[in-house]
């Protein structure tokens, strides 16, 4: 059973307009959690991540929110640009199982101009 | 400064053939590790190493074999090709005691 999940495989937006991607979780021993860009042919990179100790996180276009109660993330993508789109993995870890990366199957985010 | 390298790029092998896919890192971090990518599973952990010497099955570790000699170095071996290994490899890195990683190009693997 995945621990990490994304129900969304894709998501079409308009440039300038909001990206909400959705994450949720099942494992209540998960303290970090993290979201990874992938393009084509390349290895995913890191994107913004959000301790569990926090419920928001933010840095330029890209913040990430935390509902902890819910086990919910979401990663909202202000305003979105043409260059955004990629695939978006969700990511999390726990420190007690040496905070090895569990991820969540993927959205691919479609920003049209 | 290349970060993380991964060889080859793309490869194509038969049912029951072996082969070793290669990474190197130059940027001296303790934790390796090998994931693959499938439509829909996201990326899967393989194998990790939490230094030289010492390594240790993720989730889907039947069917391949890791060593970690030096801190640079973390090949990841198929010993017996099968159908269900084609995929997409990546190998990422990344200190001790951090939280992100950082990833390879990835190695498309085909078999037949």
């Amino acid at each position: 059973d995945q621990q990490v999940k994304q129900n969304s495989p894709s998501l079409s937006v308009q440039e300038g307009r909001i990206s909400i991607l959705n994450c949720d979780y099942t494992n209540s021993m998960f303290d970090y959690f993290l979201w990874y860009k992938k393009y084509p042919a390349e290895g995913p990179t890191f994107l913004i991540s959000i301790s569990s100790i926090k419920d928001k996180n933010e840095d330029g276009r890209f913040t990430v929110f935390l509902n902890k109660s819910a086990k919910h993330l979401s990663l909202h993508i202000v305003p979105s640009q043409p260059g955004d789109s990629a695939v978006y993995f969700c990511a999390a870890s726990a420190y007690d199982a040496g905070n090895m990366l569990t991820f969540g199957g993927g959205t691919r985010l479609m920003v049209k101009p | 400064n290349a970060g993380v390298t991964q060889t080859p790029k793309f490869q194509v092998l038969k049912t029951g053939q072996s082969m070793t896919l290669q990474c190197a890192q130059d940027m001296n971090h303790e934790y390796m590790s090998w994931y693959r990518q499938d439509p829909g599973m996201g990326l899967r952990l393989i194998h990790y190493s939490v230094g030289a010497g010492i390594t240790d099955q993720g989730e889907v570790p039947n069917g391949y074999n890791v060593s970690r000699s030096t801190t640079e170095d973390f090949p990841l071996r198929l010993l017996s090709a099968a159908p269900s290994q084609t995929s997409v490899y990546f190998c990422a890195t990344r200190l001790a005691g951090g939280e992100t990683q950082y990833f390879g190009p990835g190695t498309r693997l085909l078999v037949l």
